[in-house]
């Protein structure tokens, strides 16, 4: 039971280029979230879902588009990335109101 | 509108004294409150949750907090820091009907003094 996993866990951009964020979660949650976290400050939701199917807005959804692909997977895709995109990016899935977290993924925008 | 303020950026406390994290939320309805705690370069992990049963709960790893509604507090305590407490700890607010998005406080680094 891996719980909720994420890849990659590092990764280095440069300005412009574009890439994914994969999660994956193995505890039939319904829920699915996507969150940055930067110093200073507590995490803040780009994207969440719901469930299969439908995906809505967070607190700051600007620059990054979500898929929902199946029960499962939840993918961030930032399309042409930026320096203020640099970030902790954390997946989550929720059983009503408890989230469980994956260990992150640590992007750097050049 | 929901909020979460978290009165301390930083508390420093030696090994074995008590530990005092205070958290103030705003919220609508009746809410839900976490808090979390995150090691160096680690992921987050639940300590506890009040989800409107007793308002003291217990967590893992010796920890409590108390739900005050009149005080709108949740504070986070300890009788005796460990070193390896050492960590950041972050309060949650979630409201019923908000599809169980979750609204974070700034964090509170926690710091063991040997």
């Amino acid at each position: 039971n891996a719980g909720v996993t994420q890849t990659p866990k590092f990764q280095v951009l440069k300005t412009g280029q574009s890439m994914t964020l994969q999660c994956a979660q193995d505890m039939n949650h319904n829920s699915m979230y996507w969150y940055r976290q930067d110093p200073g400050m507590g995490l803040r939701l780009i994207y969440y879902s719901a469930s299969e199917g439908t995906t809505d807005k967070g607190e700051v959804p600007n620059g990054y588009n979500v898929s929902r692909l199946n029960k499962r997977e939840f993918s961030l895709r930032l399309e042409s990335a930026a320096p203020s995109q640099t970030s902790v990016y954390f997946c989550a899935s929720g059983l009503w109101n408890e989230q469980f977290f994956g260990p992150g993924t640590r992007l750097t925008v050049l | 509108a929901q909020s979460v303020t978290q009165l301390d950026s930083h508390v420093s406390v030696s090994e074995g004294t008590p530990v005092l994290l205070r958290c103030n939320y705003s919220s609508s309805y009746s809410p839900s409150l976490f808090w979390y705690v995150q090691h160096p370069n680690k992921g987050l992990q639940l300590l506890l949750k009040y989800t409107s049963a007793a308002t003291l709960v217990k967590g893992i790893n010796g920890f409590e907090a108390e739900f005050k509604k009149s005080e709108t507090s949740f504070h986070l305590t300890k009788p005796s820091a460990h070193m390896s407490d050492a960590a950041e700890y972050f309060c949650v607010v979630s409201e019923l009907g908000s599809n169980y998005q979750l609204i974070w406080g700034a964090g509170t680094k926690l710091i063991i003094k040997p």
